[in-house]
């Protein structure tokens, strides 16, 4: 059956901190791996990784694949308090059906 | 715009009634999904389409219906079968095939009291 697991479930920071959300991945058919942001409503699109090893980068988040283990892992450098939210990461099974297979999330919360 | 639109925001029903959840895009994506949400249990799948006139359950699309006459449109409605209504509704929106991405709408919350 495909999973997605993420960790850890939770954090708390403090502003400035470093941050590392990990997301393993068990999926028949894998095509990419994709990140989400959800602060209280819909989640919005991070970024989607295909390729292993290349890294995608936008301000101060970033996010790099790896196939051979499958994992993934975002990064956020120097969190504000605008980084909390719950970050989800979903593996997509491009079989037929063309599903995406979701962790449950890790909720960061980034105090001043 | 381009976007997704879900309505109403909230939504309060009693047991036993059929209520229609709406969701359009118009970013002209040809497959539409809806999920649920629940506290610590992440995004789970009720239904899913690929093209208009066709569409396939998902993993709980028990007391849940779907149509999708149009390709801007995919309404969700949740019967009186459904055991468990209350919850975070989300639809989401992808592109054609090679853009994965799923998109989604504002959501729905639903309480059945």
């Amino acid at each position: 059956e495909d999973k997605v697991v993420q960790s850890p479930l939770s954090l708390v920071v403090h502003e400035g901190d470093t941050v590392t959300l990990n997301c393993s991945y068990e999926v028949t058919n894998f095509r990419s791996l994709l990140w989400y942001k959800q602060e209280k409503k819909a989640p919005t699109f991070l970024f989607m990784l295909t390729s292993s090893g290349i890294e995608k980068k936008s301000g101060r988040l970033s996010s790099i694949l790896d196939k051979k283990e499958l994992f993934s892992i975002l990064n956020i450098t120097a969190t504000q308090t605008g980084d909390s939210a719950i970050y989800l990461c979903a593996g997509l099974n491009a079989g037929n059906n063309r599903k995406l297979i979701w962790g449950l999330g890790t909720s960061l919360a980034v105090n001043p | 715009d381009g976007g997704i639109t879900q309505s109403p925001k909230y939504l309060f029903r009693k047991e036993g009634q059929n209520v229609t959840l709406s969701c359009e895009q118009n970013l002209n994506h040809d497959a539409m999904y809806w999920y649920r949400q629940d506290p610590g249990q992440g995004l789970r799948l009720i239904y899913y389409s690929q093209i208009v006139n066709d569409f396939q359950k998902g993993d709980i699309a028990e007391g849940y219906s779907v149509s999708r006459e149009k390709k801007e449109s995919f309404p969700l409605t949740v019967t009186s079968a459904q055991k468990n209504p209350t919850a975070f509704y989300l639809c989401a929106s992808s592109g054609t095939v090679g853009l994965y991405e799923q998109y989604f709408g504002p959501g729905t919350r639903l309480t059945v009291t």
